[in-house]
């Protein structure tokens, strides 16, 4: 199976600061990589899928890029609410599977 | 709008069964796969299994083949999870997702609430 390996493993930033988190791939995913947010007590939600394409209702501060190994989900100007854990997913290869998340903190 | 709810998670002992249930609504349900995937407690995402719109096609992962059963009624709307031979790793709590896609190999635009599974003597 994929393994994603997600960096690094906490991110701690103030309001306004840009945030880059990174997911690599054991193997080639194309470019079939998503990113959700998951935050405290809630289910995890769809930002991007297929390395760049924003989900429906997604703000445009949150941006993907990347290709076959090494990706990267970048917030451009953090808000309070962005304080959560964030979880790379490939749909490349049976079985689908998440990176082991990424903590991005608010100071 | 889409709207996913879990049912059925609870204490089971080790060995025993549980059925999970997910009442979908919002979309048309059986034009759509569907998937399971579990967080246990403080831990990351494990998809655990998937089925297609039509629901003769699905698929597993390694650590529930053989003891898990995902299947679907069209006519209801609804996605069950019958968990037999349960074991204390699989405690945790378990979402709906719903694919993206109408591949069953896909990514998932909506998840339900979750259902925690708590397996323990």
């Amino acid at each position: 199976e994929i393994v994603l390996t997600q960096s690094p493993a906490t991110l701690s930033l103030s309001p306004g600061e840009r945030a880059t988190l990174s997911c690599r791939a054991s193997q080639s995913v194309s470019s079939y990589l998503a990113w959700y947010q998951q935050q405290p007590g809630q289910a995890p939600r769809l930002l991007i899928y297929d390395t760049s394409n924003r989900a429906t209702g997604i703000p445009a501060r949150f941006s993907g890029s990347g290709s076959r190994t090494d990706f990267t989900l970048t917030i451009s100007s953090l808000e309070p609410e962005d304080s959560a854990v964030y979880y790379c997913q490939q749909r490349s290869n049976w079985p689908p599977t998440f990176g082991g998340g990424t903590k991005v903190e608010i100071k | 709008e889409v709207q996913l709810l879990e049912s059925g998670g609870g204490l089971i002992q080790p060995g025993g069964s549980m059925r999970l249930s997910c009442a979908a609504s919002g979309f048309t349900f059986s034009s759509q796969a569907m998937s399971w995937v579990r967080q246990a407690p403080g831990k990351g995402l494990e998809w655990v299994s998937g089925i297609n719109g039509s629901g003769d096609k699905t698929y597993y992962a390694d650590s529930v083949k053989g003891r898990f059963t995902n299947s679907r009624d069209n006519s209801k709307n609804t996605l069950y999870l019958q968990m037999n031979s349960l074991r204390a790793e699989d405690t945790a709590v378990y979402y709906c997702a719903k694919g993206r896609i109408t591949m069953t190999l896909g990514d998932f635009d909506y998840w339900g609430q979750g259902t925690l599974v708590t397996v323990s003597s």
